[in-house]
Protein backbone atom coordinates (compact mmCIF):
# COMPACT_ATOMS: atom_id res chain seq x y z
CA UNK A 1 0.00 0.00 0.00
CA UNK A 2 1.57 3.17 -1.10
CA UNK A 3 1.58 5.93 1.01
CA UNK A 4 1.50 9.66 0.46
CA UNK A 5 3.97 10.30 -2.14
CA UNK A 6 5.29 14.12 -3.40
CA UNK A 7 7.45 15.08 -7.01
CA UNK A 8 9.93 16.15 -7.23
CA UNK A 9 11.90 15.85 -4.07
CA UNK A 10 13.91 18.94 -4.76
CA UNK A 11 13.34 22.06 -7.21
CA UNK A 12 15.40 25.29 -7.31
CA UNK A 13 13.72 28.17 -8.66
CA UNK A 14 14.45 31.67 -9.09
CA UNK A 15 12.19 35.11 -8.34
CA UNK A 16 9.60 35.67 -10.25
CA UNK A 17 9.07 32.52 -11.95
CA UNK A 18 6.42 29.53 -11.19
CA UNK A 19 6.62 26.47 -9.37
CA UNK A 20 3.82 23.33 -9.37
CA UNK A 21 4.33 20.67 -6.65
CA UNK A 22 2.41 17.48 -7.23
CA UNK A 23 0.86 14.78 -4.48
CA UNK A 24 -0.77 11.45 -4.58
CA UNK A 25 -2.53 10.38 -1.45
CA UNK A 26 -2.45 7.51 0.60
CA UNK A 27 -5.10 4.34 -1.21
CA UNK A 28 -7.83 4.96 -0.35
CA UNK A 29 -7.79 8.99 1.06
CA UNK A 30 -10.21 11.31 -0.38
CA UNK A 31 -9.04 14.63 0.97
CA UNK A 32 -5.51 16.44 0.19
CA UNK A 33 -4.09 18.95 2.45
CA UNK A 34 -0.95 21.84 2.06
CA UNK A 35 1.85 22.78 3.83
CA UNK A 36 4.32 25.50 3.82
CA UNK A 37 7.31 24.66 6.64
CA UNK A 38 9.80 26.81 6.85
CA UNK A 39 13.08 26.02 8.76
CA UNK A 40 12.83 25.22 12.40
CA UNK A 41 8.85 26.23 12.36
CA UNK A 42 5.94 23.82 12.41
CA UNK A 43 3.46 23.20 9.39
CA UNK A 44 1.60 26.11 8.06
CA UNK A 45 -1.63 25.22 6.33
CA UNK A 46 -2.39 26.39 3.20
CA UNK A 47 -5.37 25.06 1.68
CA UNK A 48 -7.15 21.89 1.82
CA UNK A 49 -8.64 20.07 -1.12
CA UNK A 50 -11.81 17.43 -1.38
CA UNK A 51 -14.23 16.85 -3.95
CA UNK A 52 -12.29 18.71 -6.13
CA UNK A 53 -13.16 22.23 -4.82
CA UNK A 54 -11.08 24.10 -1.83
CA UNK A 55 -12.82 23.84 1.20
CA UNK A 56 -10.27 25.52 3.19
CA UNK A 57 -7.16 27.77 3.14
CA UNK A 58 -5.36 29.39 5.73
CA UNK A 59 -3.66 32.72 5.51
CA UNK A 60 -1.60 32.36 2.56
CA UNK A 61 -2.08 35.02 -0.72
CA UNK A 62 -3.72 34.32 -3.93
CA UNK A 63 -0.17 33.26 -5.37
CA UNK A 64 -0.96 29.81 -4.07
CA UNK A 65 -3.10 28.33 -5.87
CA UNK A 66 -4.08 24.21 -6.38
CA UNK A 67 -6.09 21.78 -7.85
CA UNK A 68 -7.49 18.45 -7.43
CA UNK A 69 -7.90 15.85 -9.69
CA UNK A 70 -11.01 13.52 -9.95
CA UNK A 71 -8.17 10.61 -9.02
CA UNK A 72 -7.60 12.81 -5.71
CA UNK A 73 -3.86 13.76 -6.77
CA UNK A 74 -3.52 16.97 -6.34
CA UNK A 75 -0.83 19.93 -7.28
CA UNK A 76 0.03 23.06 -5.45
CA UNK A 77 0.87 26.23 -7.79
CA UNK A 78 2.63 28.68 -6.42
CA UNK A 79 3.59 32.28 -8.84
CA UNK A 80 5.73 34.86 -9.23
CA UNK A 81 7.93 33.40 -6.60
CA UNK A 82 9.41 35.09 -3.38
CA UNK A 83 12.69 34.48 -1.55
CA UNK A 84 10.39 33.97 1.42
CA UNK A 85 9.09 31.10 -0.48
CA UNK A 86 11.87 29.06 -0.09
CA UNK A 87 10.91 26.20 2.56
CA UNK A 88 9.83 22.75 2.59
CA UNK A 89 6.21 22.12 1.27
CA UNK A 90 4.09 18.68 2.91
CA UNK A 91 1.15 17.31 0.72
CA UNK A 92 -1.05 15.27 3.57
CA UNK A 93 -3.78 13.10 2.89
CA UNK A 94 -6.91 11.64 5.02
CA UNK A 95 -10.10 10.41 4.67
CA UNK A 96 -12.88 12.43 5.10
CA UNK A 97 -15.36 11.16 7.52
CA UNK A 98 -16.63 14.65 9.23
CA UNK A 99 -15.17 14.25 12.76
CA UNK A 100 -11.56 13.72 12.88
CA UNK A 101 -8.98 14.48 9.92
CA UNK A 102 -5.85 12.06 10.99
CA UNK A 103 -3.79 12.86 7.96
CA UNK A 104 -0.83 11.40 6.45
CA UNK A 105 1.97 13.47 5.64
CA UNK A 106 4.39 12.26 2.53
CA UNK A 107 8.06 13.51 2.54
CA UNK A 108 7.77 16.54 1.15
CA UNK A 109 9.16 19.05 -1.84
CA UNK A 110 12.12 21.31 -1.05
CA UNK A 111 11.61 24.26 -2.48
CA UNK A 112 14.67 27.18 -3.07
CA UNK A 113 14.20 29.96 -4.19
CA UNK A 114 17.09 32.13 -5.27
CA UNK B 1 -5.71 35.21 17.60
CA UNK B 2 -5.76 31.65 17.74
CA UNK B 3 -2.19 30.46 19.08
CA UNK B 4 -0.50 27.34 19.65
CA UNK B 5 2.41 27.31 21.75
CA UNK B 6 4.78 24.02 22.59
CA UNK B 7 6.88 24.15 25.89
CA UNK B 8 10.38 24.91 24.63
CA UNK B 9 12.17 24.54 21.47
CA UNK B 10 14.51 21.83 22.74
CA UNK B 11 14.59 19.81 25.37
CA UNK B 12 17.28 17.03 26.05
CA UNK B 13 17.25 14.01 28.28
CA UNK B 14 18.76 10.89 29.64
CA UNK B 15 18.09 7.40 28.39
CA UNK B 16 15.70 5.87 30.45
CA UNK B 17 14.19 8.65 31.54
CA UNK B 18 10.46 10.30 30.96
CA UNK B 19 10.37 12.84 28.43
CA UNK B 20 7.40 15.67 29.08
CA UNK B 21 6.54 18.18 26.07
CA UNK B 22 3.59 21.01 27.00
CA UNK B 23 1.36 22.28 24.15
CA UNK B 24 -0.68 25.04 24.89
CA UNK B 25 -3.39 26.68 23.10
CA UNK B 26 -5.51 30.16 22.97
CA UNK B 27 -9.08 30.76 21.60
CA UNK B 28 -9.68 27.43 20.48
CA UNK B 29 -12.27 24.96 21.18
CA UNK B 30 -10.89 21.77 20.24
CA UNK B 31 -12.83 18.77 19.96
CA UNK B 32 -9.66 16.79 19.57
CA UNK B 33 -5.88 17.42 19.37
CA UNK B 34 -3.12 15.52 17.65
CA UNK B 35 0.25 14.94 18.09
CA UNK B 36 2.77 14.06 15.47
CA UNK B 37 6.69 13.59 15.27
CA UNK B 38 9.14 14.76 12.74
CA UNK B 39 12.19 13.65 11.55
CA UNK B 40 14.69 16.02 10.02
CA UNK B 41 13.92 15.78 6.50
CA UNK B 42 11.01 13.87 6.93
CA UNK B 43 7.13 14.86 6.83
CA UNK B 44 5.25 14.33 10.25
CA UNK B 45 3.95 11.00 11.31
CA UNK B 46 0.90 10.79 13.54
CA UNK B 47 1.21 9.40 16.86
CA UNK B 48 -2.21 10.24 19.07
CA UNK B 49 -5.25 11.61 18.73
CA UNK B 50 -7.35 12.64 21.62
CA UNK B 51 -10.56 13.67 22.13
CA UNK B 52 -11.84 16.92 24.56
CA UNK B 53 -13.88 14.08 26.48
CA UNK B 54 -11.10 12.34 27.05
CA UNK B 55 -8.58 12.94 29.80
CA UNK B 56 -5.77 10.48 28.85
CA UNK B 57 -4.73 8.35 25.73
CA UNK B 58 -1.53 5.97 25.90
CA UNK B 59 -0.72 4.14 22.80
CA UNK B 60 2.89 1.82 24.30
CA UNK B 61 5.51 4.18 25.63
CA UNK B 62 3.19 7.12 24.94
CA UNK B 63 0.79 9.25 27.38
CA UNK B 64 -1.22 12.13 26.49
CA UNK B 65 -3.30 14.57 28.72
CA UNK B 66 -5.47 16.52 27.66
CA UNK B 67 -7.18 19.64 29.68
CA UNK B 68 -9.80 21.51 28.21
CA UNK B 69 -10.31 23.86 31.38
CA UNK B 70 -6.40 24.78 31.32
CA UNK B 71 -6.29 24.67 27.70
CA UNK B 72 -3.24 22.44 27.13
CA UNK B 73 -2.15 19.19 26.53
CA UNK B 74 0.60 17.12 27.72
CA UNK B 75 3.10 14.51 25.87
CA UNK B 76 5.00 12.50 27.37
CA UNK B 77 7.51 9.58 27.07
CA UNK B 78 8.50 7.16 29.36
CA UNK B 79 11.54 4.92 29.48
CA UNK B 80 12.81 7.05 26.72
CA UNK B 81 15.58 5.72 23.78
CA UNK B 82 18.31 7.50 21.65
CA UNK B 83 15.43 6.63 18.90
CA UNK B 84 12.78 8.75 19.91
CA UNK B 85 15.32 11.43 19.68
CA UNK B 86 12.71 13.90 17.25
CA UNK B 87 10.54 16.77 16.77
CA UNK B 88 7.38 16.83 18.62
CA UNK B 89 4.25 18.75 16.87
CA UNK B 90 0.43 18.93 18.66
CA UNK B 91 -2.27 19.98 16.37
CA UNK B 92 -5.34 21.79 16.41
CA UNK B 93 -7.68 21.71 13.43
CA UNK B 94 -5.11 21.70 10.51
CA UNK B 95 -3.27 24.16 12.65
CA UNK B 96 0.33 23.12 14.07
CA UNK B 97 2.62 24.07 16.50
CA UNK B 98 6.05 25.50 16.27
CA UNK B 99 7.42 21.84 17.56
CA UNK B 100 9.76 20.37 20.59
CA UNK B 101 13.16 19.14 19.66
CA UNK B 102 13.72 16.09 21.60
CA UNK B 103 17.33 14.41 22.23
CA UNK B 104 17.65 11.50 24.21
CA UNK B 105 21.37 10.55 25.08
CA UNK B 106 22.75 7.54 25.66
Amino acid sequence: DAGVTQSPTHLIKTRGQQVTLRCSPKSGHDTVSWYQQALGQGPQFIFQYYEEEERQRGNFPDRFSGHQFPNYSSELNVNALLLGDSALYLCASSLRTGWADTQYFGPGTRLTVL
Amino acid sequence: SQKIEQNSEALNIQEGKTATLTCNYTNYSPAYLQWYRQDPGRGPVFLLLIRENEKEKRKERLKVTFDTTLKQSLFHITASQPADSATYLCALDMRFGAGTRLTVKP
